[in-house]
């Protein structure tokens, strides 16, 4: 039982470098969603999606882009990395049911110099 | 919009103390509560949550937290600390009738001291 699987966990980049984080999971979710961590900030929510083929913003979605062409997968896209996006990425997938709960992998740290 | 308050981004109890984690909530209509928790290096678990049907809601590993309504709080609490329990608490709300927006708090870092 797979759950929610994050990819690279850990990531160095340059500044003005593009990569992708993946997240994938097996649980037939319709939501999925990224946050960042920064100390003292809590989780900021970046960008998610309510089913396949649907995205929105979230409280922090300035220099980042993301796509759902499939339920499994949620990329995110750093188009040109900045040291403020130095960070701890989370992806996060819950089902349709307002009471589920988040099921989170375990983060993509990310370090851009 | 709702939104959720930690007081206290750091917490340090006795191991076998009480520890109790202050979360209040803002929210134009009924929320639905959770707290959550990270151990290092790891990504969040759900500890329990608040869906109306009781007030006092219990979790993994014993703790519980009671929504109480006028004082708009959802503290989490434990009587016993272990030193297990050292870990960032995280109090999240959603509103009802919106799924897909979870808010977090800023997170409490609870340290145990033997």
């Amino acid at each position: 039982n797979a759950g929610v699987t994050q990819t690279p966990k850990f990531q160095v980049l340059k500044t003005g470098q593009s990569m992708t984080l993946q997240c994938a999971q097996d649980m037939n979710h319709e939501y999925m969603s990224w946050y960042r961590q920064d100390p003292g900030m809590g989780l900021r929510l970046i960008h998610y999606s309510v089913g396949a083929g649907i995205t929105d913003q979230g409280e922090v979605p300035n220099g980042y882009n993301v796509s759902r062409s499939t339920t499994e997968d949620f990329p995110l896209r750093l188009l040109s990395a900045a040291p403020s996006q130095t960070s701890v990425y989370f992806c996060a997938s819950k089902s349709r049911d307002i009471i589920s709960p988040l099921h989170f992998g375990n983060g993509t740290r990310l370090t851009v110099t | 919009a709702q939104s959720v308050t930690q007081l206290g981004s750091h917490v340090s109890v006795s191991e076998g103390a009480l520890v109790l984690l202050r979360c209040n909530y803002s929210s134009s209509v009924p929320p639905y509560l959770f707290w959550y928790v990270q151990y290092p290096n790891q990504g969040l678990q759900l500890l329990l949550k608040y869906t109306s049907a009781a007030t006092l809601v219990k979790g993994i590993n014993g703790f519980e937290a009671e929504f109480k309504k006028s004082e708009t709080s959802f503290h989490l609490t434990k009587p016993s600390a272990h030193m297990s329990d050292a870990a960032e608490y995280f109090c999240a709300v959603i509103a009802s009738g919106g799924y897909q927006k979870v808010t977090f708090g800023i997170g409490t870092k609870l340290q145990v001291i033997p």
